[in-house]
């Protein structure tokens, strides 16, 4: 059974362009979770979805950060316009959903924003 | 507001020494407590997790004990290994949507 799948590996961007992350979750599974991770900040959550709804937007990553769930297989994260200080690893994460919700983690996308 | 916290923020013992790691939390919703082990370059991946209704969960070297009633963990890793080198995350959810929310790890290194 394949894993999360994160692409791409790795994105540069110039400062104010958009990019966008993309993922795939472990097949059959309901929730799917958006974070960053930086070495100060940790893991911050983005976005939680269940069943394809949104449950969180992140709170203050809601002006320039978009994430949705186009079907159960696919989901995309937004940032426009980037500021270097969005330079951080993404790591999406899906899970059955069920009372454990054990997380299963992508590879992640080093993101570099000059 | 930082809803899991651990400490220490890093940590380096000696191989064969018992490492402990430290996590409270505030929401009395959370009610799953999962611990997450990061290697540098990896993802992270779920090591060992608790729930409310037991104090203490064991898996080989690693033993978390829970205290509920001061709302704080503990994860033990007895005889460490060099190869235990890496960042621990203590996560918690809850009622409340199952939503996993991370503290924000403690990175160990086991010297030889």
């Amino acid at each position: 059974d394949a894993g999360v799948t994160q692409t791409p590996r790795h994105e540069v961007a110039e400062k104010g362009q958009t990019i966008i992350l993309k993922c795939e979750p472990v097949s059959g599974h309901n929730d799917l979770f958006w974070y960053r991770q930086t070495k100060i900040q940790g893991l911050e959550l983005l976005s939680y979805f269940r069943s394809k709804s949104l449950m969180e937007d992140g709170g203050a990553f809601k002006d320039r950060f978009k994430a949705e769930m186009l079907n159960s297989s696919f989901s995309t994260l937004k940032i426009q316009p980037t500021e270097p200080k969005d330079s951080a690893v993404y790591l999406c994460a899906s899970s059955l959903g069920d009372r454990e919700n054990t997380l299963y983690f992508g590879a992640g996308t080093r993101l570099s924003v000059l | 507001q930082q809803q899991v916290r651990q400490s220490p923020q890093s940590l380096t013992v000696w191989e064969g020494e018992t490492t402990i790691l430290n996590c409270s939390y505030e929401d009395s919703t959370f009610d799953y407590f999962p611990w997450y082990r990061q290697f540098p370059g990896k993802s992270p991946a779920l090591l060992i997790a608790i729930s409310l209704v037991s104090n203490k969960k064991e898996d080989g070297r690693f033993t978390i004990f829970f205290n509920k009633r001061e709302k704080k963990l503990s994860l033990h890793i007895t005889d460490s290994q060099p190869g235990d080198s890496a960042t621990y995350f203590c996560a918690a959810s809850g009622t409340g949507g199952y939503k996993v929310v991370f503290g924000s790890g403690t990175r160990l290194l086991v010297s030889p």
